[in-house]
């Protein structure tokens, strides 16, 4: 089955402690992106990549870091979370950058 | 830079009928794509319909058309027949067509859509 995969799915984490959000797809896609959702604000872009090894910032990239190693997977990291960055983050693919773009499940951050 | 405005915070439906959710943008460029977006309760984005800023015609996918106005800049969503599955967040979204490195979409701040039984 086609299909962006997020994990984990839901976390409760502390002030400073770095994690990782893992992003995955299936598709062969070369277009993927990294988004949060805030209460009033829509979607926001964090980062996108072109294609493997090409990374670029998006509206809101401070305070997290991306890589694109691999052309199925796209993390994203977090090094210091703060507060600030409680959130709901989709990852997204496409085929292309110019092609529909294709979402996760989405990924519930709680940084105390 | 380009905005999506969504105006209707929330709307109301009663099951079986019509609803049409209203959505405006702002841009420069000429090549660029709009989309309908639907959030559950799960939360999980799901693309209801998509229009090509070139095509005249509007989109449609079974009972979800939109209204596409160019040169208004507006881009609604029509539920025909509407059913308690449609209850969601609705966003509108924009993208540039072509050009340039980033097709990031650009989204409006949502529409609850509450359908009554």
């Amino acid at each position: 089955e086609a299909q962006v995969t997020q994990n984990p799915r839901y976390l409760i984490t502390v002030t400073g402690k770095k994690l990782t959000v893992t992003c995955s797809q299936n598709m062969n896609h070369e277009y993927m992106s990294w988004y949060r959702q805030d209460p009033g604000l829509g979607l926001r872009q964090i980062y996108y990549s072109m294609n493997v090894e090409v990374t670029d910032k998006g509206d809101v990239p401070e305070g997290y870091k991306v890589s694109r190693k691999e052309k199925r997977n796209f993390p994203l990291i977090l090094e210091s979370p703060s507060p600030n960055q409680t959130s709901l983050y989709f990852c997204a693919s496409s085929l292309t950058a110019a092609d529909t773009q294709y979402f996760g499940p989405g990924t519930r951050l709680t940084v105390l | 830079a380009q905005t999506v405005t969504q105006s209707q915070p929330e709307m109301s439906v009663q099951e079986a009928e019509t609803v049409t959710l209203s959505c405006t943008y702002d841009t420069s460029e000429s090549d660029y794509y709009l989309f309908w977006y639907k959030q559950p309760p799960s939360r999980q984005m799901i693309l209801v319909i998509r229009q090509e800023a070139y095509k005249q015609q509007n989109a449609t996918e079974n009972r979800f058309s939109v209204n596409f106005q160019k040169a208004a800049k507006s881009f609604s969503l029509k539920i025909s027949d509407s059913q308690l599955g449609d209850a969601a967040m609705y966003f509108c979204a924009y993208r540039r067509g072509s050009g340039g490195s980033n097709y990031k979409l650009t989204f409006g701040k949502g529409t609850l859509l509450t359908v009554n039984p």
